[in-house]
């Protein structure tokens, strides 16, 4: 069993849907980080939380803690959201674990 | 601006060839990483180094070393090129228990 895991692995989507995806992980973490990586190989960091929720835009990440789950929500999404989300777990002593990342497709 | 960077976006190297890949930051930034990326497997943790001259190896470092000789500076070395090195290979930095920035990646293909 991975220590961090996402749902779904794949995803697809028509524009302005509301869009959901989860992470899971089953370690003590300091934070918990989302990424966006667009074809080509480019990663963006979204967000880093340790609690609570955080909104950019039409993005918005949340966690809890004691369910050691996070989720990440698009709103009213758009063919250009179409990426790799991925989640990452930060360890205490700066050690991270990726999840396995979500292959999100928005269709126009 | 956080700003990392990696000497080359593609590179077609031979089997036996020694290959080097540089990644530089511009934050001053204690630690930086090494990983590679394959489909179906998502990032996996190659060395990373958390000051000058320090390295610890991550999840797979067979096949590999590095230097860190400059604060901003951290190479990924392959000795002696393999086609299963194929691979996306991404540098990442960070300041301590501070979120990492990715550089854009260097996609090499080993012949």
């Amino acid at each position: 069993k991975n220590e961090v895991e996402q749902s779904p692995q794949n995803l697809t989507a028509q524009e302005g849907e509301f869009i959901t995806i989860n992470c899971s992980y089953s370690v003590g973490i300091s934070a918990l980080h989302w990424l966006q990586q667009h074809p080509g190989g480019g990663i963006v960091s979204l967000f880093m939380l340790s609690s609570g929720k955080k909104k950019h835009g039409r993005l918005i990440a949340t966690i809890n803690i004691q369910e050691k789950h996070s989720s990440l929500h698009i709103t009213a999404s758009h063919p250009r959201d179409s990426a790799v989300y991925i989640c990452a777990a930060l360890r205490f002593y700066d050690k991270v674990i990726f999840g396995p990342g979500t292959s999100l497709s928005v269709i126009p | 601006d956080v700003k990392v960077t990696q000497s080359s976006r593609y590179l077609v190297k031979r089997t036996g060839e020694k290959v080097f890949l540089e990644c530089v930051q511009d934050m001053d930034h204690e630690n930086m990483f090494w990983y590679r990326q394959d489909p179906g497997l998502g990032l996996r943790l190659i060395y990373f180094s958390y000051d000058v001259k320090m390295k610890e190896k991550g999840d797979i470092p067979e096949g590999y070393s590095v230097s860190r000789e400059k604060k901003e500076r951290f190479s990924l070395i392959l000795e002696s090129a393999s086609t299963n090195q194929t691979s996306m290979y991404l540098c990442a930095s960070s300041s301590r228990s501070i979120k990492q920035y990715f550089g854009p990646g260097t996609r090499l293909t080993v012949t």
